[in-house]
């Protein structure tokens, strides 16, 4: 399996407090997404990196924002947390190229609840 | 913006073959069109990618016609540990405006 950890794996969290969650790889790769998952709407993309310091918005971005101040982290933080940003989030990694046919390598999950 | 269509769920039994297609339009030209499967608490996880025509791998078969319009994801004689969501992903753009489009996934379920 690729090295990817996400950190925390649970948190419950309060309206308005900010959260970073964690994605930590030791595989050198290029580009690192972060996704949430939620019931009937699968994997949405909210932010992904190409390299330190280079990241770009997905579908979902609004109230979100990412850093990558290393290859092998990339963070990503709630400013206000609000309880429509409940939900399973995953990180994940990719070698080179951050295109369809290149493979993603999935962390573990991150359970956020916002109450 | 290339989009994807996907049944919400399936049912079928155990050593059955099951067929799950994902329509898609105007993807990207060059790229590749991949499926992942994705078991409860775990994230998805690679299970076969093609171009164009059919590939197979020791877990499934990827049937994509020429126009590309759209991919079957084939699973042979499933089995229980083959319930899963499976979700198919294609890209859309060129270099400036390359986006990934997933499919909502489907929800395979198999029974006894």
């Amino acid at each position: 399996d690729a090295g990817i950890t996400q950190s925390p794996r649970h948190k419950v969290t309060e309206t308005g407090t900010p959260v970073t969650l964690r994605c930590h790889q030791t595989e050198n790769h290029r580009y690192m997404y972060w996704y949430r998952q939620d019931p009937g709407h699968g994997l949405r993309l909210i932010h992904y990196s190409y390299g330190v310091k280079d990241t770009d918005k997905g579908e979902v971005s609004d109230g979100y924002s990412v850093s990558r101040s290393k290859t092998e982290d990339f963070l990503l933080t709630l400013e206000s947390a609000t309880s429509s940003q409940t939900s399973v989030y995953f990180c994940a990694i990719s070698e080179s190229s951050g295109r369809a046919g290149e493979t993603q390598y999935f962390g573990p999950g991150t359970r956020l609840l916002v109450l | 913006l290339a989009k994807t269509t996907q049944p919400i769920s399936m049912d079928s039994y155990e050593g059955q073959e099951v067929n799950i297609t994902c329509s898609h339009n105007n993807i990207a030209t060059n790229d590749y069109i991949t499926w992942y499967q994705q078991f409860p608490s775990q994230g998805p996880r690679f299970i076969i990618q093609g171009y164009k025509t059919k590939v197979t791998n020791e877990v499934a078969s990827l049937f994509i016609p020429a126009d590309r319009k759209s991919s079957t994801l084939s699973l042979p004689r499933v089995s229980l540990s083959d319930t899963a969501v499976y979700y198919c992903l294609v890209g859309d753009g060129g270099d400036s405006n390359y986006q990934l489009i997933w499919g909502a996934g489907t929800k395979l379920i198999i029974k006894p």
